[in-house]
């Protein structure tokens, strides 16, 4: 069972770039979070897609946008790159079964430098 | 405006020891505290959660204590071992929430 998978591992960008991340959720989940964690930091919630729309949006600027796929993967960009936008961008999945609760699972994560 | 606090931000214990983490919360709207463990470079991995009908939830040696009149909750973790050297997250969200609010990690290094 394979549990939720995100690429790139690492990746470095220029200041005003664009990027992507991807992720797959974990097996039956159909439900994708995405979060941003800073050195040292926790993670803080930047939206959720569920049934390709975005359901739920956390205190972060336009320049961050998202997609999900038919098949429930997800897309996280970001636009106009800034040094500050440097993190771990964590995709985390769950089921909206209420059975089994709300848990999330994360995934290993993309690791963002912006220079 | 920190929804879940987390202390302390490090720690350091020996082994076979009880390493100790407290996070408190202000929304009572907040109904399930799972507890995250990271190790460096990877991704937080669920430990262990509580819903707060329950006072106390423990996990072979991992135990979640909950206060709900005093809206906090604490992880204890038995015997400490090398291998729980990590950063560990508590966290809170609502149960039919789309968003969990982290606390802002505790280290946990522990000694041979």
């Amino acid at each position: 069972d394979a549990g939720v998978t995100q690429s790139p591992t690492h990746l470095i960008k220029t200041r005003g770039q664009q990027v992507t991340l991807r992720c797959s959720p974990k097996s039956g989940h159909d439900t994708v979070s995405w979060y941003q964690q800073a050195l040292g930091q926790g993670p803080q919630f930047i939206f959720q897609y569920y049934e390709e729309e975005e359901r739920q949006r956390g205190n972060f600027p336009d320049r961050f946008s998202g997609h999900q796929f038919p098949n429930y993967s997800s897309e996280l960009n970001v636009n106009a790159l800034l040094l500050g936008d440097s993190a771990l961008y964590l995709c985390a999945s769950s089921p909206t079964s209420r059975v089994s609760g709300n848990t999330i699972y994360f995934g290993e994560g993309s690791w963002l430098t912006v220079v | 405006q920190q929804q879940v606090k987390q202390s302390p931000q490090s720690l350091i214990v020996q082994k076979g020891g009880i390493s100790i983490i407290n996070c408190a919360y202000e929304n009572t709207a907040f109904d399930y505290f799972p507890w995250y463990q990271q190790f460096p470079g990877k991704g937080p991995a669920l430990l262990i959660a509580i819903r707060p009908d329950v006072s106390e939830k423990k996990e072979g040696r991992f135990t979640i204590s909950f206060n709900k009149s005093a809206k906090q909750f604490s992880l204890h973790i038995m015997e400490s071992q090398p291998g729980d050297s990590a950063t560990y997250f508590c966290a809170a969200s609502t149960l039919a929430g789309n968003q969990f609010y982290f606390g802002t990690g505790t280290s946990l290094t522990v000694i041979p």
